[in-house]
């Protein structure tokens, strides 16, 4: 049974970075089959994709936040991590992260994590 | 990018009766190359997750109740919840993945009436 699991800080502070890890079970990370992405909802409001990475390291980002982040894999872990520079109180949401089938580009999400509540706050 | 947009914004239906929620792409999603269209629907309820219902436009994920459907083509699409039931209250969401670059709509609330 597949399982996705975010973890990381829950504050941080404004012009810090945000860390998140999401650990894959139940299934290979390596797999040439899916692409892993991440996603954010801030409280009350929709889903906004972040970006998404490929085994081998390809990666996709939101072009709106492009500048501040980073998604890497860590295969020996069954592990990837985003990486949001330079926070402000707008990057306070619930951060997703999720698995999506590729046929070449990424597709959509089949399975998702629980997700981790980060809040931007001094 | 492309732009998702959905109506209404929010609906309150009878239990039993019919539940339509429409997407607009500001381009068209249909690839010509396999006559497929690059268009998912999920259901996302208070405190959870988003779960996939739908995708490549009409196509059910496993599991999911046969009173959900999804059709249309091109930039215009629908979800239809056929006999709404209590436990389908939730905001539901489009995407396309017509491109890497991935957008949801800004989601559609569903309620009983």
């Amino acid at each position: 049974q597949l399982q996705l699991q975010e973890s990381g800080p829950g504050l941080v502070k404004p012009s810090e970075t945000l860390s998140l890890t999401c650990t894959v079970s139940g299934g290979s990370i390596s797999s040439r089959s899916y692409y892993w992405g991440w996603i954010r909802q801030p409280p009350g409001k929709g889903l906004e994709w972040i970006g998404s990475i490929y085994y081998s390291g390809i990666t996709f980002y939101n072009p709106s936040l492009k500048s501040r982040v980073a998604i890497s894999v860590d295969m020996s872990k069954n592990q990837f991590s985003l990486k949001v520079s330079s926070e402000t109180a707008a990057d306070t949401a619930v951060y997703y992260c999720a698995r999506q089938p590729r046929g070449g580009d990424p597709y959509y999400f089949d399975f998702w994590g629980q997700g981790a509540l980060v809040t931007v706050s001094s | 990018d492309i732009v998702m947009t959905q109506s209404p914004d929010s609906l309150a239906v009878s239990l039993g009766e019919r539940a339509t929620i429409n997407c607009k792409s500001s381009q068209s999603v249909l690839y010509s190359s396999n006559n497929k269209n690059y268009l998912a629907w999920y259901q996302q309820k208070p405190g959870q997750p988003p779960k996939l219902l739908i995708y490549w436009a009409s196509t059910r994920e496993s599991g999911v109740p046969d009173r959900f459907s999804g059709s249309g083509s091109g930039t215009d699409f629908t979800l239809t919840i056929s006999s709404l039931q209590a436990e389908d209250v939730a905001v539901y969401y489009c995407q396309h993945y017509f491109s890497a670059s991935v957008t949801f709509g800004p989601g559609t609330k569903v309620g009983i009436k």
